[in-house]
């Protein structure tokens, strides 16, 4: 069972990011899946998840509003698009199954450089 | 939402064991047993090791033991080993439907 997830980005401040994470081993809409990131140096902090079945979406209250989860027609990726972004949304960003347990599975993660 | 508190560094000889604590409070740590524990190397990602506060995911070493008291979760490492050298992070549900997660916790083995 493996987590796959798009390349590094690198953007302008005040610009949108578009990540995706695609399953391997398991049927992606069995689960739900989580966005998680990890800045330089910082804490991990969690962005949001969404139940890929039915699309139902849950976002941290600190990214609410500015972070969008969603899933294609498929049902076999999911994307995060983050916008607005700042040099502190520097960070490498994980997407990770959340089955009987949280965050059970990761991805690689992905580099977003914002400069 | 404040990060869970983890020592920032912890150490033991081989076949020593070692704690880690993660205090929260009620609305996470303390509210729920839904604390798990990931293990991560330097640029990898993380791994999870320990589930709803004591479960243990397949295949992974029961030398990784995981309690609650509390607003205070622990995680315990018996028979240290080289190998789990390593970052440790501890993550809690919190009751707005969102995870939460501690700061980490360096574990050397000397």
């Amino acid at each position: 069972v493996h987590l796959l997830q798009s390349g590094a980005e690198v953007k302008r401040p005040g610009a949108s990011v578009k990540l995706s994470c695609q399953a391997s081993g398991y049927t992606l809409s069995s689960h739900s899946l989580s966005w998680v990131r990890q800045a330089p140096g910082q804490v991990f902090e969690w962005l949001g998840g969404i139940s890929v079945y039915n699309g139902k979406t849950t976002y941290g209250p600190k990214f609410q509003g500015r972070v969008t989860v969603t899933t294609d027609t498929p049902r076999t990726t999911v994307y995060l698009e983050v916008s607005n972004l700042t040099p502190d949304d520097t960070a490498v960003y994980y997407c990770g199954r959340d089955s009987d347990a949280p965050l059970d599975v990761w991805g690689p993660g992905t580099l977003v450089t914002v400069s | 939402q404040s990060a869970l508190t983890q020592p920032a560094s912890v150490s033991g000889s081989p076949g020593q064991s070692v704690t880690i604590s993660c205090t929260g409070t009620s609305s996470d740590v303390g509210g729920y047993n839904y604390v798990s524990w990931y293990q991560q190397y330097p640029g990898k990602a993380p791994k999870l090791i320990i589930y709803d506060v004591t479960k243990w995911p397949s295949g992974v070493s029961t030398r990784f033991s995981g309690s609650k008291s509390g607003n205070t979760a622990s995680l315990r490492i018996s028979g240290l080993q080289d190998e789990d050298e390593a970052d440790y992070y501890c993550c809690s549900y919190v009751d707005t439907n969102t995870l939460l997660f501690g700061g980490g916790t360096k574990v050397t083995v000397l």
